[in-house]
């Protein structure tokens, strides 16, 4: 199984926005809404972020928010934070019962 | 609070077996909500999933894997294992044991770790 698609890196000022995206086919992202999206800080284990396309685990903040159109996937960071910069990944569920993350996007905060 | 923690050898000889085991602590493996998966990342690149297992012993694997890969649960123990054979070089990873619900995302990891392949 090929990897789902993100940018290799986005960037932001402190309070922007910034989206990343992530591209499947119609065996993954656009037959499943059980796309996830995960945060991890250098040397640290991945968090989950964003489950189910757009809902957010407890302690999560409200400025990460995920939505889906088709075959593409979106993670939305608002109000841009130094904390924030990190590699994130995106994860779907797929037509042959595994999952299939995405290559990862690194986040700077400028 | 759940914790997952994995153990294994560090350094493992290429066409060998690379054998990892995962500790569940904070909650019961025998849940009929939850797979249990292992999830790997070489150095400086992405995350990649090998694949989980159910507390019956059904076992989904990524088909890039799939004949190199053995998931396996321990109810007994509250533990779960990967057996990954004939390794390579390219195997060389931190390796996180982690809880998925359903197989649609993964909610708590383990803290990782390293496994080289070396002669």
């Amino acid at each position: 199984q090929s990897a789902l698609t993100q940018p290799a890196s986005v960037s932001g000022s402190p309070g922007q926005s910034i989206t990343i995206s992530c591209t499947g086919t119609s065996n993954d992202i656009g037959n499943y809404n059980f796309v996830s999206w995960y945060q991890q800080h250098p040397g640290k284990a991945p968090k989950l972020m964003i489950y189910d396309v757009s809902n957010r685990p407890s302690g999560v903040s409200n400025r990460f928010s995920g939505s889906k159109s088709g075959n593409t996937a979106s993670l939305i960071v608002s109000g841009l934070q130094a904390e924030d910069e990190a590699d994130y990944y995106c994860t779907s569920y797929t037509v042959s019962n595994t999952l299939i993350f995405g290559g990862g996007t690194r986040l700077t905060v400028l | 609070q759940l914790q997952l923690q994995e153990s294994g050898p560090g350094l493992v000889k290429p066409s060998e077996t690379l054998s990892l085991t995962c500790s569940v602590s904070g909650g019961s493996i025998n849940n009929n909500n939850y797979y249990w998966g292992w999830i790997r990342q070489p150095p400086g690149k992405g995350l990649e999933w090998i694949g989980a297992v159910y507390y019956t012993g059904s076992t989904h694997s990524n088909p890039s894997l799939k004949n190199r890969v053995t998931i396996s649960v321990d109810k007994s123990k509250n533990q779960f294992s990967l057996k990954l054979n004939s390794v390579i070089a390219a195997d060389t990873a931190v390796y996180y044991c982690a809880r998925h619900s359903g197989l649609r995302a993964v909610d708590y990891w383990g803290q990782g770790t390293l496994v080289t392949v070396s002669s």
